[in-house]
Parts: C-alpha cells; sequence; structure tokens
C-alpha cells in the first residue's frame, strides 16, 4: 500500500547532539512537508519541499534542517542549535504544493523526540 | 497571514450528532479541510470541501462551510466512541499555504 513511513517512532536526544528523522513516501508525490506538534499549539511548518533538490523555510525553521535528494525522501535534522526540541514531529506529502485540485497533504504517522 | 480557530474541547453522548466549527480568516482560501488525528497518530484526511460549495455530505459526516462568514462546520451523525480524537480543520489560503487549527478534542460518552 502506498503511504508515509516516519522512524524511528521514538528519539532519544542528548544535550549537544544532532538527530535525523526519517520521512519516506511511495505515493509519487513531489511536494513534501515537516511540522512540529506541541501540546495546545496545533501544528507548526518547519520546512517544505515542493520539488527534489529544492526545499523552503516555514514558520519555526530555526533550529532544524532538511534536504531533499531524492523524490521519497525528506530527512530532517534537528540540531543541538533547536533548543526546545521535545515535541511531536510529522512528515506530510502532497501531490503538489501549488495549483489546481484539492491536493490534500496526507501524514505519516509521527516521531516523538524526547531528550535525556 | 491565514488564521484558523477552533474551539479545544466537545464533549457528546454516543448516538449524539457532533458539531466542531471553525472559523478562518483568508477569505481567498480555496479549499477547507478536515482531518482526524488519534493518540499518538498522525492526521487522516476526513473529508475536503471546496470554496464554491456550500455542502457536502459523506456517510456520517457533513460539511457546511458559509464562506460570507468564513465559517466551516463538521458534524458527525450517530457519533461512536471510535470517534474520540482531535479534529483539525485545515484551509488553503493566499500563496497555497494551508494553515491548521488547533485542533478540537471529540469526547465522545458512552
Amino acid at each position: 500500500d502506498g503511504g508515509i513511513t516516519q522512524s524511528p517512532k521514538y528519539l532519544f536526544r542528548k544535550e549537544g547532539q544532532n538527530v535525523t528523522l526519517s520521512c519516506e513516501q511511495n505515493l509519487n508525490h513531489d511536494a513534501m512537508y515537516w511540522y512540529r506538534q506541541d501540546p495546545g499549539q496545533g501544528l507548526r511548518l518547519i520546512y517544505y519541499s515542493q520539488i527534489v533538490n529544492d526545499f523552503q523555510k516555514g514558520d519555526i525553521a530555526e533550529g532544524y534542517s532538511v534536504s531533499r535528494e531524492k523524490k521519497e525522501s525528506f530527512p530532517l535534522t534537528v540540531t543541538s542549535a533547536q533548543k526546545n526540541p521535545t515535541a511531536f514531529y510529522l512528515c506530510a506529502s502532497s501531490i503538489k504544493a501549488s495549483g489546481q485540485g484539492s491536493q490534500p497533504q496526507h501524514f505519516g504517522d509521527g516521531t516523538r523526540l524526547s531528550i535525556l | 497571514g491565514e488564521d484558523v480557530e477552533q474551539s479545544l474541547f466537545l464533549s457528546v453522548r454516543e448516538g449524539d450528532s457532533s458539531v466542531i466549527n471553525c472559523t478562518y480568516t483568508d477569505s481567498s482560501s480555496t479549499y477547507l479541510y478536515w482531518y482526524k488525528q488519534e493518540p499518538g497518530a498522525g492526521l487522516q484526511l476526513l473529508t475536503y470541501i471546496f470554496s464554491n460549495m456550500d455542502m457536502k455530505q459523506d456517510q456520517r459526516l457533513t460539511v457546511l462551510l458559509n464562506k460570507k462568514d468564513k465559517h466551516l462546520s463538521l458534524r458527525i451523525a450517530d457519533t461512536q466512541t471510535g470517534d474520540s480524537a482531535i479534529y483539525f480543520c485545515a484551509a488553503r489560503g493566499g500563496y497555497q499555504k494551508v494553515t491548521f487549527g488547533i485542533g478540537t478534542k471529540l469526547q465522545v460518552i458512552p
């Protein structure tokens, strides 16, 4: 079945350490997104990519980095510069980021990151 | 930027109808979406409506859109305990950006 796979489901980070969250999709979607979810704050956009080898900052990009070397993969690195990284991270994809049609975003099951 | 607002909590009895409300600010929003999130999981797309429609029905789900007031609602008929979850409203506005509401937690009482 087509879908979005995020791994790992739970991740622990030590102070000063970078960690990378994986997101893979086999939906043949062009656009991919990373969101952060905190209790009582809904979803906030970290980064998005409309096409391979291109990505843009979202609303809260500081302390995060991404790459988009392959259409199906959009890993997110949480760097040591992110001072409050504990959150639930959600990856999503859509056929395109812009243009006609409903183009809803489809989500993975998320990765919960905690600080040790 | 666009704001999407929802109430935080709704409690209903099993078998009753649930109505979850949402307001948005960008009058140029084209598509409006409803997502469901169960504990520890991602968001599941439930339904969406195009801005030139005022109603869409899909089995137990009815979406109503009042474009003049920028108000969207999701009605769940015959609410079941399995409907307990957080429901997110989202609007696709200017520059095709999708903005999510804060989520409404629906509690279904048996």
